[in-house]
């Protein structure tokens, strides 16, 4: 049972490069999210996805795009990469049901774009 | 959306005092309040966690505490330990949508041997 997994684990990207993050769950969860970790920011959210098939915008949607491919998986990409998405990027998934709410986190993807 | 403020940013203590966290919370429906701590370089995990119809909840060293009427909800440790020193963020996802999680700005514990 490997969780919430995340690939790549490290990226560096050029102005303007595009790339997508992968994430997988093996936990039957409804629901997916993608964060961002700023240092003093906290989570912020970006995307998420109530159920397969579902996506709506969180905190910080602009200049990213997600797919939610089927129930285990959920994608997030940069079309164009800015250097102000040099962040640690975290996916996260829950059952988020009356009974258990709580968030399972993949390891993160720390991206660098110059 | 929901704001969710959390204060202090950093605290230190001693090892075996106690450290208090405290957050704000706007939206007066939610009902759902958790606590995740993250370690240096590792991803967050869920600690504890309270729901409204409750005012406390204890779990050996950790407790929150839910205060509806002021909106706000504490994170208590007690007889802190150096593997405690981490970064605690607590959340309160708005009652109209529980997807969304807004999550508090971060507390930096440093506990000191």
């Amino acid at each position: 049972n490997a969780g919430v997994t995340q690939t790549p684990k490290f990226q560096v990207l050029k102005t303007g490069q595009s790339m997508t993050l992968q994430c997988a769950q093996d936990m039957n969860h409804n629901s997916m999210y993608w964060y961002r970790q700023d240092p003093g920011m906290g989570l912020r959210l970006i995307y998420y996805s109530a159920s397969e098939g579902t996506t709506d915008k969180g905190e910080v949607p602009n200049g990213y795009n997600v797919s939610r491919l089927n129930k285990r998986e959920f994608s997030l990409r940069l079309e164009s990469a800015a250097p102000s998405q040099t962040s640690v990027y975290f996916c996260a998934s829950s059952e988020a049901s009356a009974l258990t709410d709580t968030q399972y986190f993949g390891p993160g993807t720390r991206l660098t774009v110059l | 959306g929901e704001n969710v403020e959390q204060h202090p940013s950093t605290l230190s203590v001693q090892e075996g005092d106690s450290a208090v966290i405290k957050c704000t919370y706007s939206d007066s429906a939610s009902n759902y309040f958790p606590w995740y701590k993250q370690e240096l370089g590792k991803r967050p995990q869920l600690i504890i966690d309270i729901r409204s119809n409750v005012g406390e909840k204890k779990d050996q060293r950790i407790a929150v505490t839910l205060n509806k009427t002021a909106k706000h909800f504490s994170l208590h440790i007690t007889e802190t330990q150096p593997e405690d020193s981490a970064v605690y963020f607590c959340a309160a996802p708005p009652s109209y949508n529980f997807n969304k999680f807004y999550f508090g700005s971060g507390t930096k514990l440093n506990v000191k041997p």
